[in-house]
């Protein structure tokens, strides 16, 4: 079971729906992180959240749009979606410290289909 | 520019031999190393991961990792296969502009391995 819980695990939408995607994690980590990916392509970096401030955004286009309400709780909603952004979304989360040796935990993941 | 290259994108190797997954970076100062599996339908699963000492580093699963500093490498091996090992596995390095708590990683391209019953 992994400790970084992602919902839903599927999503169907049309290019003109409004949803979102919700990821969950207990572990106390301060650092979450949205990637986008591919068929048997590795993760791409879309954001990243720090202390519930957003540090990094990869240039992603203005239809999703990341959230942090508190430290455990990482949203991205979705709106006016292309078909090309149909993919595996996933979720990751670290401890903070470090300067970056502490490894990321990923979720499985929420599968999205654009129509 | 810092990068990490998985030069092959399949290996195959039969159940019961060793296996050895290749990894190469290129990263201004001392490297942040990891690895990952990915399974069907799941997500990343971190399997090790080398900071600083020993150049041989054990992780999950019985696997483990040599890094190499001169022919800057990081492979992964494991002495016996499983074909439960089959999955696909992705080397990382830390990028060196971001620190604190943010972690940005840059991945290599993937290597699917498959073992043979």
């Amino acid at each position: 079971d992994t400790e970084v819980t992602q919902t839903p695990k599927h999503l169907v939408m049309g290019m003109t729906n409004k949803k979102s995607l919700k990821c969950e994690q207990h572990m106390g980590h301060r650092a979450m992180y949205w990637y986008k990916q591919k068929a048997k392509k590795p993760p791409e970096l879309m954001f990243v959240y720090s202390y519930e401030k957003l540090s990094i955004n990869e240039s992603v286009p203005s239809r999703f749009s990341p959230e942090c309400p508190n430290s455990s709780l990482l949203n991205l909603h979705l709106h006016a979606l292309q078909p090309e952004d149909s993919a595996l979304y996933l979720c990751a989360s670290s401890q903070e410290g470090g300067w970056g040796n502490q490894p990321q935990h990923f979720g499985d993941g929420t599968r999205l289909s654009i129509l | 520019a810092q990068s990490v290259a998985q030069p092959e994108d399949q290996v195959n190797v039969a159940e019961g031999n060793p296996l050895t997954v290749k990894c190469t970076y290129s990263v201004s100062g001392n490297p942040y190393l990891f690895w990952y599996v990915q399974y069907p339908n799941r997500g990343l699963q971190f399997l090790l991961k080398y900071i600083t000492g020993d150049n041989l580093v054990k992780g999950s699963y019985g696997f483990e990792a040599e890094f190499n500093k001169s022919q800057t490498s990081f492979h992964l091996k494991k002495p016996s296969a499983l074909v439960s090992d089959s999955a696909l596995y992705f080397c990382a390095v830390r990028d060196p502009k971001y620190g604190g708590a943010t972690n940005k990683l840059i991945f290599g391209t993937g290597t699917l391995l498959a073992v043979q019953p």
